[in-house]
């Protein structure tokens, strides 16, 4: 079946534009998830939801950031304002119960 | 301290062998266990999922959790190159969230 999918594959900005990162979880899953992922790093818990519900934010670097998934399903993680220190890659996944599947990430950059 | 701990690495063995990656981490209270392989500008997969005390067998796979030490670990048996990829260790705490390590680079050599 389809896997997790992102929306754009990269992003390429200009410092204090705003960008609008798109994920569809797989069909079915309650928990979404988003993360950043620095080269050479772990991916890093920015916030996630269990349907519509934001379940817990206290990744999200600043208030510049933030994410909605209004029907339960597709979720946009937004950043207002971007800086050239937001330049990562954008990871967003998806699970039923403990065990969670990625997406293939969006590759943000801001100029 | 971190909430999962990894030895960066590189490791490198050769073919054949087992490779052995270790991960420690701070939460007491935390009950799921995770590995995920990264090949170079790809997502995390996931490859082995653990909740109990002991080994748990997936193919070449074996991942053993101490929740008394809060250490756990992958071995790879049978290194193949096709292996060759950064695995990272994620822990999901009391607080339901899911940590991951920095990875431990994994190279096997032909």
């Amino acid at each position: 079946g389809a896997g997790v999918s992102q929306s754009p594959r990269y992003k390429v900005t200009k410092r204090g534009q705003d960008v609008a990162l798109r994920c569809d979880p797989i069909s079915g899953h309650v928990s979404l998830y988003w993360y950043r992922q620095a080269l050479g790093q772990g991916p890093e818990f920015l916030t996630y939801f269990n349907y519509e519900a934001q379940q817990d934010k206290s990744g999200l670097p600043n208030d510049r950031f933030s994410a909605e998934r209004p029907e339960g399903s597709i979720s946009t993680l937004t950043i207002q304002r971007t800086e050239q220190r937001d330049s990562a890659m954008y990871r967003c996944a998806s699970s039923t119960r403990n065990e969670q599947f990625f997406g293939p990430g969006t590759r943000l950059t801001v100029l | 301290q971190k909430e999962v701990e990894q030895n960066s690495g590189p490791l490198s063995v050769p073919e054949g062998a087992i490779a052995s990656l270790n991960c420690t981490y701070s939460d007491r209270v935390s009950q799921s266990f995770f590995w995920y392989r990264q090949y170079s500008g790809k997502s995390p997969e996931l490859i082995m999922s653990i909740y109990s005390n002991g080994d748990k067998e997936d193919g070449r796979f074996t991942a053993q959790l101490n929740k008394a030490s809060q250490y756990v670990s992958l071995l790879i048996r049978d290194s193949q190159p096709s292996d060759s990829a950064t695995y990272l260790c994620a822990v999901v705490t009391g607080a339901n969230n899911l940590f991951f390590g920095t990875g431990t680079r994994l190279t096997v050599i032909p």
